[in-house]
Formats: C-alpha cells, structure tokens, sequence
C-alpha cells in the first residue's frame, strides 16, 4: 500500500513562493503506472485539484493555476514537488498529495496524503 | 472550470438511503464516464469511494452505489449508518488532462 506524506512550510508570506515536497513510501515513484497529484481545500470550503505528474516529468496543470505553478519529480528521492509563486491569502489551504489510480485519465484519486495546512499571511 | 454543484447538506435516519446529487456540464459530466466520489471525515483526509461513474475500490460496502444521467451524477448510500456521515465530494474528468471537484456536501445521520 503506497503511502504518501506532505512536507514544507506552514506559513508563508503574500507574494513569496510556496515550496511543498511529497514523499512517497510502500513503492517506487518511478513506476509506469503511477500518476501523482496535488489537490487544497481551503478552510471550510471544496477540494480543488492543483496538478499532476507523472514520473517522466510530463506536467497536467489545472489552467487557474498554471501561470504560478510548477510541479517537479526527483526519482532518486522518491519525491514529488509543488512550487506555486506569488501567494496570496487566497491560497491559504490544506494542501494534500495523492495518487491517481491508474492514468491520468480518468483523473482518479486513489491514496492521500495526512495534508499539510499552509497560511498566507505577513 | 466551474466546480460541480452540490447540495450543501442532505440527512437521513439510520437504514435509511440518501442520494447526493453532483451537476455539472456537457464539457466534464455530461462528456465523460468519469465521475467519481470521496468521502472526508472532519481533520482527516478524502477517502475514494467510487470511480468511473459506479465502481466501488475494494472495500468500500456495496451499500454506497453511483450513476449518471445526462449532467448529472449521483452518490446513494442505503442503510445509512453512524459512520456515514461525513463530507461528500464529486470530481470529474473536463478534459483536457483536467480535473474539476464538487463543492461538497455535508451528510447528517439523524
């Protein structure tokens, strides 16, 4: 069973850059058949998918993000990671990584992560 | 991308069913097979429940079903228990290597 956990800052300020790892266990990240995403939820709100990636490095980016965003892959860590620049309070959230199950599509999330809880503020 | 629409909240007496209804678009719902349910207990992190419309992982009990008609996905849970409630979430495939979650509803057992 692949297990997943979230690491990174829990504070960052307005306008800097957000930097979250996932660390991957129980299996290789560099399988075929694995995809690997990232998904926020806002306090008291929705779930929203951020990206995905798969170990290749070829990136799926949700479209409202995309200017800000870049997801990254380091095979020999087992690590997948997000970099989302230009924070605003807008993005202060839950932070979750997760697996899709399968490919890309159908856009399946299989396993989470504990979530990590990031806030914007100064 | 707009998210999916939901009931905020739908509640039911144990053994009772509730469905929970998940609307969308003909760009993501209406287009694609490919709706699927969480569930997220309060602090903890979202459990898939279906995939593809009506497939349950192994383990989840057959008393959680899902469907599609048209725009429109459906969760139904029968004989609904304690431990059913919880936050219901609907995400589908939009195309185009996206996807778009529901905005989520609240499940009360009476």
């Amino acid at each position: 069973q692949l297990q997943l956990q979230e690491s990174g800052p829990g504070l960052v300020k307005p306008s800097e850059t957000l930097s979250l790892t996932c660390t991957v266990s129980g299996g290789s990240i560099s399988s075929s058949s694995h995809y690997w995403g990232w998904i926020r939820q806002s306090p008291g709100k929705g779930l929203e998918w951020i990206g995905s990636i798969h170990y290749s490095g070829s990136t799926y980016y949700n479209p409202s993000l995309k200017s800000r965003l870049t997801i990254s892959v380091d095979t020999s860590k087992n690590q997948f990671s997000l970099n989302l620049n230009s924070m605003t309070a807008a993005d202060t959230a839950v932070y979750y990584c997760a697996t899709h199950r399968g490919d890309i599509v159908p856009m399946v999330f299989a396993n989470w992560g504990q979530g990590t809880l990031v806030t914007v503020s100064s | 991308q707009s998210a999916l629409t939901q009931p905020r909240s739908v509640s039911g007496s144990p053994g009772q069913s509730v469905t929970i209804s998940c609307t969308g678009t003909s760009s993501d719902v209406g287009d694609y097979n490919y709706v699927s349910w969480y569930q997220q207990h309060p602090g903890k992190a979202p459990k898939l429940m279906i995939y593809d419309v009506s497939k349950r992982p192994s383990g989840v009990p057959d008393r959680f079903s899902g469907s599609k008609s048209g725009n429109t996905a459906s969760l139904a849970i029968s004989g609904l228990q304690a431990e059913d409630e919880a936050d219901y979430y609907c995400c589908s495939y939009a195309g185009s290597y996206t996807g778009v979650f529901g905005t989520g509803t609240k499940v009360t057992v009476l």
